[in-house]
């Protein structure tokens, strides 16, 4: 059974860091594209950032540039999200999502964790 | 940065009503669109990619449909379990995903 389980949400305050852990099981890290989608409370879906299988191409939406670094561990099978200089507008449920095999090869999320709740706020 | 709206952003329907759930891009995305299912609480569900390429395990009650710029989602006969929250998105370049439509029970 494929699963993601997200970790290392919580409280922080503004400008400060967080790293977030997508730990899966159920299937071979290494082969897919991973992401991180986020969720505002009560407002709708974000994607974040992706990465690649063997992290040589990284991509980010306009907001996180700069700030925010995806990366993964293969032989830990795990995908992190660093999160640097956090902003309120930042406070949302962070999901972890299976990507591709290839691009445009299936769905572009496909498997996604439960979540971790990131609040920024003083 | 291309722009994705649904339309209605609320839709009222019954068990049984057949349901289209409309999905426009402000420039052409050729077919470069997913759907997501979204009860509370829950994480999002795909069912459609490519526009119309149905996810396994999806009942085939759901649809999709369009290219360009105008996408649908069509739930053919609307059973308990389909009252949710869905998402487009489009994955082109820059991914992005639409405000969100909810069906709820009439």
């Amino acid at each position: 059974e494929v699963q993601l389980v997200e970790s290392g949400g919580g409280l922080v305050q503004p400008g400060g860091s967080l790293r977030l852990s997508c730990k899966v099981s159920g299937f071979s890290l290494s082969t897919y594209w991973m992401n991180w989608v986020r969720q505002a409370p009560g407002k709708g879906l974000e994607w974040v950032a992706n990465i690649n299988q063997d992290g040589s191409q990284k991509y980010y939406v306009d907001s996180v540039k700069g700030r925010f670094t995806i990366s993964r561990d293969n032989a830990k099978k795990s995908l992190y999200l660093q999160m640097n200089g956090l902003r309120a507008d930042d406070t949302a449920l962070y999901y972890c999502a299976r990507g591709w095999i290839a691009p445009a090869t299936g769905p572009p999320l496909h498997s996604w964790g439960q979540g971790t709740l990131v609040t920024v706020s003083s | 940065d291309i722009q994705m709206t649904q339309s209605p952003s609320t839709l009222s329907a019954s068990v049984g009503d057949r349901v289209t759930i409309t999905c426009r891009a402000s420039q052409s995305i050729n077919s470069w669109l997913a759907w997501y299912q979204q009860k509370p609480g829950k994480a999002p569900k795909v069912l459609i990619y490519k526009a119309s390429s149905l996810e396994s395990g999806v009942p085939s009650r759901f649809s999709g449909g369009g290219s360009g710029t105008e996408f649908t989602l069509t739930i053919s006969s609307l059973q308990p379990d389909d009252f949710a929250t869905y998402y487009c998105q489009r994955y082109n370049n820059n991914w992005s995903f639409g405000q969100g439509t909810k069906v709820e029970i009439k």
